[in-house]
């Protein structure tokens, strides 16, 4: 059975850093393209980062040089570190496999609140 | 990346079929077929109703539709029931590898 687990979320200070993880079972992280998406609290859906089987990482304009996605593969765990959080990096983070293809599935999130 | 654009709402009563849009550019919608369309009830995660633009996830109602038309795509509920009450939001792949979500649009039943 397919499960992703987000943890690693908080209250934390602007400009502190987090990192969130997204343990997988079920299937490999390397054999599928992985993603986070977040919700700001009653805010929509907005898609943050990907990395493709291969290693390639893309990111979202409104978070390109402050977080970076990465996996273990030894863990089967998929990773979001956070840097120089802002207030308005508070959400409710999923981490995603295949995103927008029919075997995508989510997790069931994990909050983070950038907060002083 | 700018966001694809929804209408903020759309109501209908029991029974009656709906129609939402969602309109981005040639550089997503209108040049992708990996457009999804997602459910959310409040506290919930995401649930997948339409992927591709018009496939349905094991297990969707029928209900549900997927179709495009250039840069717009559009999400049918047909026979709409209490329990289609929730937001909805399109996503789309976009030609520079990244992806973008639609706006959303809080459906009511009335």
């Amino acid at each position: 059975e397919v499960q992703l687990v987000e943890s690693g979320g908080g209250l934390i200070q602007p400009g502190g850093s987090l990192r969130l993880s997204c343990a997988a079972s079920g299937f490999t992280v390397n054999g599928h393209y992985m993603s986070w998406v977040r919700q700001a609290p009653g805010k929509g859906l907005e898609w943050v980062s990907v990395i493709y089987s291969g290693g390639t990482t893309y990111y979202a304009d409104s978070v390109k040089g402050r977080l970076t996605i990465s996996r273990d593969n030894s863990k089967n765990t998929l990773y979001l570190l956070m840097n120089s959080l802002r207030a308005e990096d508070t959400a409710v983070y999923y981490c995603v496999r295949d995103f927008l293809q029919w075997t995508e599935y989510w997790g069931q999130g994990t909050l983070v609140t950038v907060s002083s | 990346q700018s966001a694809l654009t929804q209408p903020a709402s759309v109501s209908g009563s029991p029974g009656q079929s709906i129609t939402i849009s969602c309109t981005g550019s040639s550089s997503d919608v209108g040049g992708s077929n990996s457009v999804s369309w997602y459910q959310q009830h409040p506290g919930k995660a995401p649930k997948v109703m339409i992927y591709e633009v018009n496939n349905r996830p094991s297990g969707v109602s029928n209900r549900f539709s997927g179709s495009k038309s250039g840069n717009r795509a559009s999400l049918t509920i047909a026979g709409l029931q209490a329990e289609d009450e929730a937001d909805y939001y399109c996503s789309s792949y976009a030609n520079n590898s990244v992806f973008v979500f639609g706006t959303g649009t809080r459906v009511s039943v009335l």
